[in-house]
């Protein structure tokens, strides 16, 4: 069965440093998102993209925070400089049409921690 | 705001019994879909059960069923025979046309001997 995965499975930075967390949808979805879990808290969307392009995101999604796919494959989130408060579960997730009777599939997920 | 509301932050069941976690949400959209998310240990979200809205059917998906009550705008999860495995976070959240999900903030199922 298809899935997506996301590398790595845990990073640990430095506060002040750049991140890329990375993810492979599952080939033939077209609509990706990234979402945000700090520890004991809800999930929260940060971000969607659809044809190359940013299609929504959330207040949380600020300057330090970019999305790409730069290969046709690949999926990342770029944290410019970390902060103590980007600790947390972030998840990847990708469905085939925007019509919701198909699932959207997370990922596993990667922790981060900020030193 | 659309906001998705979980009243119980932990809830316990004995094992084989039936358990009922509650949701509800606030929405403007007449087409929408509701979901309950599963979060073990582990972390991975897998998703128990979802809703179309403009379904009036209750979904069902094994010992898992809702009862989804769009007037009132509710969706509840029914366990039934509770089993071990079934111990995790459970989230309700919701997508609109815009897609994206907005989850409640959880509720943890403990399941006894």
């Amino acid at each position: 069965e298809p899935e997506v995965t996301q590398t790595p499975s845990h990073q640990v930075t430095q506060m002040g440093q750049e991140v890329i967390l990375r993810c492979v949808p599952i080939s033939n979805h077209l609509y990706f998102y990234w979402y945000r879990q700090i520890l004991g808290q809800k999930v929260e969307f940060l971000v969607s993209f659809y044809n190359n392009e940013i299609s929504e995101k959330s207040e949380i999604f600020d300057d330090q925070f970019s999305v790409e796919r730069p290969d046709g494959s690949n999926f990342t989130l770029k944290i410019r400089s970390t902060k103590l408060e980007d600790s947390a579960m972030y998840f990847c997730a990708s469905i085939r049409h925007r019509d919701f009777s198909y699932e959207q599939y997370f990922g596993p997920g990667t922790r981060l921690t900020v030193t | 705001a659309q906001t998705v509301t979980q009243s119980q932050p932990e809830m316990s069941v004995q094992e084989a019994e039936t358990v009922t976690l509650s949701c509800t949400y606030d929405t403007s959209e007449s087409d929408y879909y509701l979901f309950w998310y599963k979060q073990p240990p582990s972390r991975q979200m897998i998703l128990v059960i979802r809703q179309e809205a403009y379904k009036q059917q209750n979904a069902t998906e094994n010992r898992f069923s809702v009862n989804f009550q769009k007037a009132a705008k509710s969706f509840s999860l029914k366990i039934s025979d509770s089993q071990l495995g079934d111990a995790a976070m459970y989230f309700c959240a919701r997508a609109g046309t815009a897609s994206k999900l907005t989850f409640g903030t959880g509720t943890r199922l403990q399941v006894t001997l």
